[in-house]
């Protein structure tokens, strides 16, 4: 079994509609990330986690919330899905400052029409 | 602002030597990261280097030069399976990752 887990790995939903994408991690990291991928463009940062109190805004955060269940899960939620907020979208986990290999789950695809 | 430039796809031949840059334009420098990603697959790590100086990792190796704000990473004996992306990324002064688009690699036999 993989050490990040994202569900759903494929989601096609509609303009307006709410959507989670849940994370869960087996590392043990207290670091916990969610990024967006599009092509041509490098990963942007969404929001990002360095313990159970710990919320953070990224470089992306409009439109989108997280929030932190647990030390293992992470949640992202798009409250009204739009559009151009169609990607591909990870979660990654790091076990702090002086070591920054960020581990990552397989991805979610998201298709908002 | 801050900047990683890579180009956006090479091409190599099976067997042979590939290298891929990376520049960058940061507010400081807290190390530079390269990583792996196979299409439809997530990133994995591949190297990181903090001080100036090559990094060798089996086939493939990494450089670093702070004054220049360069990186690249080398690809000897290339396979097949190197077919992927590969991603340069550098912590900013604040330990935020700045992610590069990515070089998309291409294999031939």
């Amino acid at each position: 079994d993989a050490d990040v887990t994202q569900t759903p790995r494929n989601r096609i939903t509609k303009t307006g509609k709410r959507i989670m994408l849940e994370c869960s991690q087996t590392k043990g990291h207290d670091r916990m990330y969610w990024y967006r991928q599009d092509p041509g463009l490098g990963l942007r940062l969404i929001y990002y986690s360095f313990d159970v109190k710990d919320i953070n805004k990224g470089e992306i955060s409009d439109g989108y919330s997280v929030s932190r269940q647990a030390q293992a899960k992470f949640s992202l939620s798009l409250e009204s899905a739009i559009p151009n907020q169609t990607a591909l979208y990870f979660c990654a986990t790091s076990a702090g400052s002086d070591t920054g290999e960020l581990f990552f789950g397989e991805g979610s695809r998201l298709t908002v029409l | 602002g801050q900047n990683i430039d890579q180009p956006t796809e090479m091409t190599a031949t099976e067997g042979a030597i590939v290298q891929i840059n990376c520049t960058y334009q940061t507010s400081g420098f807290n190390g530079l990261f390269w990583y792996q990603q196979h299409a439809g697959e997530a990133p994995t790590f591949l190297s990181y280097n903090v001080l100036d100086g090559l990094e060798e990792k089996g086939r493939f190796s990494s450089f670093l030069s702070r004054s220049k704000g360069y990186s690249y990473l080398l690809l000897k004996e290339l396979q097949m399976k190197d077919s992927a992306s590969y991603l340069c990324a550098v912590w900013d002064s604040n330990y935020q990752l700045i992610w590069g688009a990515g070089t998309k690699l291409i294999i031939k036999p």
